[in-house]
């Protein structure tokens, strides 16, 4: 069985940086084809997609974001962490990692982890 | 990046009925579209992926169809646990999600 879990903090300052893991289980990110990726809600709005790494740590970020994320992985501790700097109160959102099956055209998200909401305040 | 622009964006429906969400891309994505379901305070979960293929352990009266720019999600006989909003999503090109569509208790 396939689980992941997002950790990390509920509140940010503004111009902070955040840091958020995503710990899984159930697959290895050392096995080929495999990548994990991050997605966001802010609260009543759609679903946006932030970062991928691969299995041979390649890695993509959103065009729209790419200045201000780091996507990194811990093989040898099945974590995956995503780093944003410069947050702001429009960050505010449920943060979410998910296994990525596929690296090309044909690829999907699933499964997905339950989500941490990150609200940004001062 | 490749605009999903999903309708309706709410609809109200009884057990039983027959649902279609639609979506359309901004450009041509070939059958690279996949749909989610989500809950809020749960995990989104793949519903269809390369717009037509049920997800293993999906019931079978969900199913996607189309290609190009034009595709549509149906639930056959919509059942208590279906109330939910449905997310397309093209990966065709950098990830992007349509706006979602809620599906109310009519």
């Amino acid at each position: 069985q396939i689980t992941l879990k997002e950790s990390g903090p509920t509140l940010v300052k503004p111009t902070q940086t955040l840091t958020l893991t995503c710990t899984f289980s159930g697959f290895s990110l050392s096995t080929s084809g495999v990548g994990v990726g991050w997605i966001r809600q802010p609260p009543g709005k759609a679903l946006e997609w932030l970062a991928v790494i691969y299995w041979d740590d390649d890695k993509r970020y959103s065009p729209s974001l790419k200045s201000r994320l780091t996507i990194t992985k811990d093989t040898s501790k099945n974590q995956v962490v995503l780093t944003m700097t410069n947050m702001d109160p429009v960050d505010t959102a449920t943060y979410y990692c998910a296994q990525k099956y596929g690296s090309g055209r044909g690829s999907w998200f699933d499964p997905w982890g339950q989500g941490t909401l990150v609200t940004v305040s001062s | 990046d490749i605009q999903m622009t999903q309708s309706p964006s709410s609809l109200s429906a009884s057990v039983g009925d027959r649902v279609t969400i639609t979506c359309r891309a901004s450009q041509s994505i070939s059958i690279y579209l996949n749909w989610f379901q989500h809950n809020p305070g749960t995990a989104p979960k793949l519903l269809i992926y390369a717009a037509s293929s049920l997800q293993s352990g999906v019931p079978s009266r969900f199913s996607g169809s189309g290609s190009g720019t034009d595709f549509t999600l149906t639930i056959s006989s919509l059942q208590p646990e279906d109330f939910a909003t449905y997310y397309c999503q093209q990966s065709y090109d950098s990830p992007t999600f349509g706006q979602g569509t809620k599906v109310e208790i009519k």
